[in-house]
């Protein structure tokens, strides 16, 4: 297993600012991935974090609107820039390794409320 | 398109009695796999139970259990001795082998009445 820490766990933003959320895993991993899950909501993939390259988004999801990085193999980071209210949601990071692909670990969240 | 439905919003059960999560999926890839997640109010996913769709063999891991119908592509969950800290959403999720994407499920909240 893998033990996710993500900074803020929650936070409270004006509209029209940007919001950088971390994610920090305390072994390297293969897969890095970032999920969002609106109120009362299911998840949904935003994008799959590649070590060293552009991220891959989903249909729905565009880089201007979530840049994500990842500098090496056990960090990423998610921004949400230009918020709205519509961006009020958890953020979750999730992380799998190659030697057990058909398994996903889940950081805590960050709440995210944008007035 | 893969899609995962959970028909059931909210479901509850007596502490120490049996409850029964249900799930339906549409694919139609023959190689997948299927996982319940738990999130308790600490919003913390943790995976309840997997299930590989080669193997006809139903998972188990202590009170969860699962009903693995490949040809209805049904993917129920059983919960035995409910216990008040089982009280979470449960969500029924899809991968296809080769694929990473987790494909979710609504989810269903799970209360247990003491």
């Amino acid at each position: 297993s893998a033990v996710i820490s993500q900074k803020p766990s929650r936070d409270i933003c004006q509209r029209g600012t940007s919001l950088t959320i971390q994610c920090q895993v305390d072994s390297q991993v293969t897969m890095m991935f970032w999920y969002r899950q609106q109120p009362g909501q299911s998840l949904t993939l935003i994008a799959t974090a590649n070590q060293g390259s552009e991220a891959t988004y989903e249909s729905g999801f565009v880089i201007d609107k979530f840049p994500i990085s990842r500098p090496n193999l056990t960090f990423s980071t998610l921004t949400v820039s230009n918020m709205s209210p519509e961006d009020s949601s958890i953020y979750l990071c999730s992380v799998a390794f190659a030697f057990s692909y058909n398994e996903q670990f889940f950081g805590p969240g960050t709440r995210l409320t944008v007035l | 398109a893969q899609t995962v439905t959970q028909s059931q919003p909210e479901m509850s059960v007596q502490e120490a009695e049996t409850v029964t999560l249900s799930c339906t999926y549409d694919t139609s890839e023959s190689d997948y796999y299927l996982f319940w997640y738990k999130q308790p109010p600490s919003r913390q996913m943790i995976l309840v139970i997997r299930q590989e769709a080669y193997k006809q063999q139903n998972a188990t891991e202590n009170r969860f259990s699962v009903n693995f119908q490949k040809a209805a592509k049904s993917f129920s969950l059983k919960i035995s001795d409910s216990q008040l800290g089982d009280a979470a959403m449960y969500f029924c999720a899809y991968r296809p082998k080769g694929a990473q994407k987790l494909v979710f499920g609504q989810g269903t909240r799970l209360t247990i009445n003491p």
